[in-house]
């Protein structure tokens, strides 16, 4: 498998605009997880799936942000509208009963 | 889930054991230690974890005191490329009981 893939790798946006992270976890697994990362604030778990439905979106920051899973193989995170506060590293995780989380490349998103 | 202290930074030497711990003295029974790490700019990678008895694999060796307050992480020998934030996580392996991170441990590896 190649792992959790995560698109674009880079995101340059203006503020005001829409903004969508894509993500195809590894085949068979059942959980799909949701993170950001700034120097300030580390880690941040933002939301997590379990077969396909959101188990807690309690880490979302707003309502500019949200999250879906429409099928096993795809999830996104979009953003509307974008300020520059979101700037920060987006990083998707998939595991298999929630055990050992495989994480992505994540995408950099800068917002200008 | 319990929260964890780690140092916020450690060197040690190539070729050398490098020995990362972590407390975790609130943790209760059901809940096990996790360790990750992350290379710059890549996304965390997991490494191992443990209840109680010690474990091992391929990358490192995990020593959990017997009263489980506290860990070691053993990277038995440290190569360059094992520069990275080590994180220490202590969770209930509930099937999809979430990940926290907390502020990790930076080792450089130094040749």
């Amino acid at each position: 498998d190649a792992g959790v893939i995560q698109s674009p790798r880079h995101e340059v946006t203006e503020m005001g605009q829409e903004v969508t992270l894509r993500c195809k976890p590894i085949s068979g697994h059942d959980y799909l997880f949701w993170y950001r990362q700034t120097m300030m604030r580390g880690l941040e778990l933002l939301i997590y799936f379990n077969n396909n439905v959101p188990i807690d979106d309690s880490g979302m920051p707003e309502d500019r942000f949200s999250a879906k899973m429409p099928n096993a193989s795809f999830s996104t995170l979009k953003i509307q509208p974008s300020e520059p506060r979101d700037s920060a590293v987006y990083f998707c995780a998939s595991s298999l009963k929630g055990v050992e989380a495989f994480f992505g490349q994540g995408t950099r998103l800068t917002v200008v | 889930d319990a929260k964890t202290t780690q140092p916020p930074s450690m060197d040690c030497a190539e070729g050398r054991a490098a020995n990362l711990p972590c407390n975790h003295s609130t943790i209760s029974g059901n809940e096990y230690v996790y360790w990750y790490r992350q290379i710059h700019s890549q996304g965390p990678q997991y490494i191992i974890h443990g209840l109680k008895n010690n474990e091992t694999n391929e990358m490192a060796s995990l020593i959990i005191t017997e009263d489980r307050k506290s860990s070691t992480l053993i990277l038995p020998h440290a190569t360059l490329r094992d520069t990275a934030v080590y994180y220490c996580i202590v969770r209930v392996q509930a099937a999809g009981n979430k990940l926290t991170f907390g502020g990790g441990t930076r080792v450089l590896v130094k040749p």
